[in-house]
């Protein structure tokens, strides 16, 4: 089976770093994605790890150690437009299943 | 397009009709995935195609569902005799291949509510 959890909600002030940490047991492992998805729209990619390290991108780098299950996106310099949800997804052949996804809110 | 369309974006029926959903994905796209996301709940698998045909249709609830992929490209998913539990929004995602890696690309989903 896939187990995968995430914190329900988080919030940050404006400026301020945010780290969601993601933990999974699944029956198998291509990898690790992050979507970020804004109330009512689509799930948008932002970041895939496949092997052990940490994987940066402007404000946003994902970290993955696959020995304990263990991913984190760490958002840095948050603006307010970076509140949304969070998914933690993991990777089996072609199939993706996600976590409950993490609602973060960030405050002025 | 330039991106995974879906229609329409909101659909509201009574219980027990029958409604279709459609997925148009990115143009050259072979893989194509339909989830579903209910309140409060992660995304969940439903079926996926390679091409036209269906290798894996685990996630689908139960025989009232069913979906359907033509000319490698757009792909229908049907609800038959829908419950107020199938109330949720339906997401389709295509990617380059199946292969690992490859970074899935989503619609922005079908709201249905079934009265």
């Amino acid at each position: 089976g896939q187990n995968i959890d995430q914190p329900t909600e988080m919030t940050a002030t404006e400026g301020a770093i945010v780290q969601i940490n993601c933990t999974y047991q699944t029956s198998g492992f291509n990898g690790l994605f992050w979507y970020q998805q804004h109330a009512g729209e689509a799930p948008t990619f932002l970041s895939y790890n496949v092997l052990d390290g940490l994987e940066e991108k402007g404000r946003f780098s994902s970290f993955l150690s696959r020995s304990k299950g263990y991913s984190y996106l760490l958002l840095k310099e948050l603006q307010m437009k970076d509140s949304a949800s969070y998914l933690c997804a993991v990777r089996n052949d072609y199939k993706l299943s996600f976590g409950a996804g993490t609602t973060v809110t960030v405050r002025a | 397009g330039a991106g995974v369309s879906q229609s329409p974006s909101n659909k509201v029926t009574e219980k027990g009709k029958d409604v279709e959903l459609r997925c148009d994905p990115i143009s050259g796209h072979t893989a194509l995935y339909w989830y579903r996301q209910s309140l409060g709940q992660g995304l969940e698998f439903l079926i996926y195609f390679q091409g036209n045909s269906a290798p894996d249709k685990s996630g689908l609830p139960s025989d009232r569902f069913s979906a359907e992929r033509t000319g490698g490209s757009v792909s229908t998913l049907t609800i038959q005799r829908t419950q107020q539990e199938d109330s949720a929004v339906y997401l389709c995602a295509s990617s380059y291949s199946g292969r690992a890696g490859n970074e899935q690309f989503f619609g922005p989903g079908t709201r249905l509510t079934v009265l």
